[in-house]
């Protein structure tokens, strides 16, 4: 079955400091490809999304591309801020009814 | 527009107990879904429903569980003769339709603790 790797937390970085979360995935075919981020105390939020390779998804300053050749959807962001703290969910979808989750990355950033 | 309502936040419950997580979908959206976070785990899809329909529940498992969205209402997902097992957040997502395009919103959860 279709399942999401994304690299294990916590990960705890300086203000300004350059983030990246690794995600891999396997599937049949060619899923969409997801990033969700979940702040304390509240539900997730879709942070960006590709849908075919090659794509690029974009929100808030984060990236991530949609690498066919790796299966990998690697998010990335310049400069992270305090208020990027949270949790970083990977995740894919063949079909518009489920989405498969990786296992979650806590991100702290330190002032 | 409200967003996607979970109730309640927290729900403790004996071993053998029901319990009831409610899900009110976003205003407009018929299309609801159930997933469940176990401890250090991502989360894992259990149930898709449209108004009084189950469509998938492919991810729910055989016995105790049920899930129901009527025509009038909040989802309902029942757990019955809860186990230590069940200890979980539960979250409810919906949507407006089912396409790979269409996004789905996410409640806060409901954190189930089975004692």
């Amino acid at each position: 079955g279709d399942s999401v790797t994304q690299m294990e937390g916590p990960v705890t970085l300086s203000e300004e400091a350059f983030l990246t979360i690794n995600c891999t995935y396997t599937a049949t075919g060619y899923p969409s490809l997801f990033w969700y981020v979940q702040y304390p105390g509240e539900g997730l939020q879709l942070l960006l999304k590709a849908t075919k390779a090659d794509d690029k998804g974009s929100n808030k300053g984060f990236e991530a591309t949609y690498r066919k050749e790796t299966t990998s959807f690697h998010l990335e962001k310049g400069s992270v801020q305090v208020s990027d703290s949270a949790v970083y969910f990977c995740a894919s979808s063949r079909t518009a009814r489920q989405l498969t989750f990786g296992s979650g990355t806590q991100l702290t950033v330190l002032p | 527009n409200a967003g996607v309502m979970q109730n309640p936040r927290h729900l403790v419950r004996r071993r053998g107990q029901e319990a009831r997580l409610r899900c009110s979908p976003m205003k407009g959206h018929s299309h609801v879904y159930w997933y469940r976070q176990l401890p250090e785990e991502g989360l894992k899809f259990m149930v898709y429903l449209q108004k009084e329909n189950i469509i998938d529940e492919s991810g729910m498992p055989k016995e105790r569980f049920s899930a129901e969205f009527p025509k009038e209402g909040p989802s309902i997902l029942r757990i019955q003769q809860v186990v230590r097992g069940d200890s979980a957040a539960y979250f409810c997502a919906s949507s407006p339709g089912a396409g790979l395009s269409t996004e789905a919103f996410f409640g806060q959860g409901t954190r189930l603790t089975v004692v």
